[in-house]
C-alpha cells in the first residue's frame, strides 16, 4: 500500500520569497517519487522525479526537491517564486503500475 | 516531450446520454493508459488502468459498466460515461507511459464534463 501527505492545502508567498511545499509518503515497495503542477483546467504537468541516485533532483522551472529515506519526505522548494508559479502543486508516490496523488498544495504568489 | 490528447476538451450533455472521451499519445505508443476523475479542489481519484489489447483494470468502488474502457491501439485510449447522471459532472484526465515500472506518465490536458 501506498500513501501521499500534502499537510498545507494552500500556501500563499509574495513574490521573489522562497517557498517549500511539504510531501510525506508511505509505501511498501521500493519508492518513486513524483512532483506535478496543474495550472487551472488544465492536466498535470511533471516539475520532476526521483527513481534512484541523488537525493536532491531538479527538475523544470527552477524547482527542486530532495528525497530523505527516514523522514519519508519530499518535499519541494524554489528559491524565488514567480507569479507564474501561481497553481496547484500535486506530490505522488508510485508502485507497480499505479501512481498515488495527494491531495495538492495551491500556491498562491502574491506580488 | 511527449504529448496525450485529449478530446473533447469540454462537454455538456443531457442526463441519461452517453458520452466518449478520447485519450491520445501523438508522439509515442502508449502501451499503459490510465482514468482519473478530479473532484473540484481534490486529488486525482485513480479510475481504471488499461493495457492495449486487454480489459481495463477498475479501481475499487469504480462501476465497469457505467465508465466503459476501450484501448484498441498504442495511441489511442476511450472513456465512454453511459447514462449520464449529474454526479457524473467532473474533469476527467487520462495519463499515458510507454514502459516500465519507472516510466513517467504524461498527463492530457483534461475533459471538462457537465451534465444537465
Amino acid at each position: 500500500a501506498q500513501s501521499v501527505t500534502q499537510l498545507d492545502s494552500q500556501v500563499p508567498v509574495f513574490e521573489e520569497a522562497p517557498v517549500e511545499l511539504r510531501c510525506n509518503y508511505s509505501s511498501s515497495v521500493s519508492v518513486y517519487l513524483f512532483w506535478y503542477v496543474q495550472y487551472p483546467n488544465q492536466g498535470l504537468q511533471l516539475l520532476l522525479k526521483y527513481l534512484s541516485g541523488s537525493t536532491l533532483v531538479k527538475g523544470i522551472n527552477g524547482f527542486e526537491a530532495e528525497f530523505n529515506k527516514s523522514q519519508t519526505s519530499f518535499h519541494l522548494r524554489k528559491p524565488s517564486v514567480h507569479i507564474s508559479d501561481t497553481a496547484e502543486y500535486f506530490c505522488a508516490v508510485g508502485g507497480y503500475q499505479k501512481v498515488t496523488f495527494g491531495t495538492g498544495t495551491k500556491l498562491q504568489v502574491i506580488p | 516531450g511527449a504529448v496525450v490528447s485529449q478530446h473533447p476538451s469540454w462537454v455538456i450533455c443531457k442526463s441519461g446520454t452517453s458520452v466518449k472521451i478520447e485519450c491520445r499519445s501523438l508522439d509515442f505508443q502508449a502501451t499503459t493508459m490510465f482514468w482519473y476523475r478530479q473532484f473540484p479542489k481534490q486529488s486525482l481519484m485513480l479510475m481504471a488502468t488499461s493495457n492495449e489489447g486487454s480489459k481495463a483494470t477498475y479501481e475499487q468502488g469504480v462501476e465497469k459498466d457505467k465508465f466503459l474502457i476501450n484501448h484498441a491501439s498504442l495511441t489511442l485510449s476511450t472513456l465512454t460515461v453511459t447514462s449520464a447522471h449529474p454526479e457524473d459532472s467532473s474533469f476527467y484526465i487520462c495519463s499515458a507511459k510507454s514502459g516500465g515500472l519507472t516510466d513517467t506518465q504524461y498527463f492530457g490536458p483534461g475533459t471538462r464534463l457537465t451534465v444537465l
